[in-house]
């Protein structure tokens, strides 16, 4: 089992809609949470980042870690055909700052 | 906001040969930077933790003598893919940072011929 599970996709979308995306993990010690946009051929940019549970909300995203499902998502409203891109949940413990990362979801938002 | 260049963004080497990829921390000082590699449609695997002034942190699994690292000065790190082979055929991608929320470089995609 991996540490860190992400629906790999791809997902379809009509632009303007609500996308959510989702990873489950199963190292308890996590305490940090990041969502990073990648696009084809480039280095990850960092979206997101939350420490241990809760919500966390910047223009049209959202992030929610829910600690005790082992859970994380990130929601984009009104998502524009430039969302389109993978996107990769990234987990670390404390006092470890090397990252574990999902697999990525492809994000594919039609105009 | 913190800027991570890494260079050169894509390479093809002939197997045997070693390249060498750079990654620089611009507007920062990093005494810690970590390589990642990725296959195609796969996630970031982490390499090995570069740290200035001793010797990187390897993952299991990962050959050291075949991934040199060496993390001279607070804004670079270096690795060497020596010996290449196709199978080292993949995009590697640095990063550092100050907290958690780290910066990735653009990567490098590496093809041995």
């Amino acid at each position: 089992q991996k540490e860190v599970e992400q629906d790999p996709g791809p997902l379809s979308v009509p632009e303007g809609a609500i996308v959510s995306l989702n990873c489950t993990y199963s190292n308890s010690a996590f305490q940090y949470f990041m969502w990073y946009r990648q696009y084809s051929r480039k280095g990850p940019e960092l979206l997101m980042y939350t420490y241990s549970s809760g919500n966390k909300e910047d223009g049209r995203f959202t992030a929610q870690v829910d600690k005790s499902s082992k859970y994380i998502s990130l929601f984009i409203r009104d998502s524009q055909p430039s969302d389109s891109a993978t996107y990769l949940c990234a987990m670390s413990e404390v006092g470890r700052r090397a990252l574990t990362f999902g697999s990525g979801t492809r994000l594919q938002v039609q105009p | 906001g913190a800027v991570v260049s890494q260079h050169p963004s894509r390479v093809i080497c002939k197997s045997g040969t070693s390249v060498k990829i750079e990654c620089r921390s611009l507007d920062f000082q990093a005494t810690t930077m970590f390589w990642y590699r990725q296959f195609p449609k796969q996630s970031l695997m982490l390499m090995a933790t570069s740290n200035e002034g001793s010797k990187a942190t390897y993952e299991q699994g990962v050959e050291k003598d075949k991934f040199l690292i060496n993390h001279a000065s607070l804004t670079l790190s270096t690795l060497t893919v020596t010996s290449a082979h196709p199978e080292d055929s993949s995009f590697y991608i640095c990063s550092a940072g100050q907290n958690y929320g780290y910066t990735f470089g653009s990567g490098t995609r590496l093809t041995v011929v």
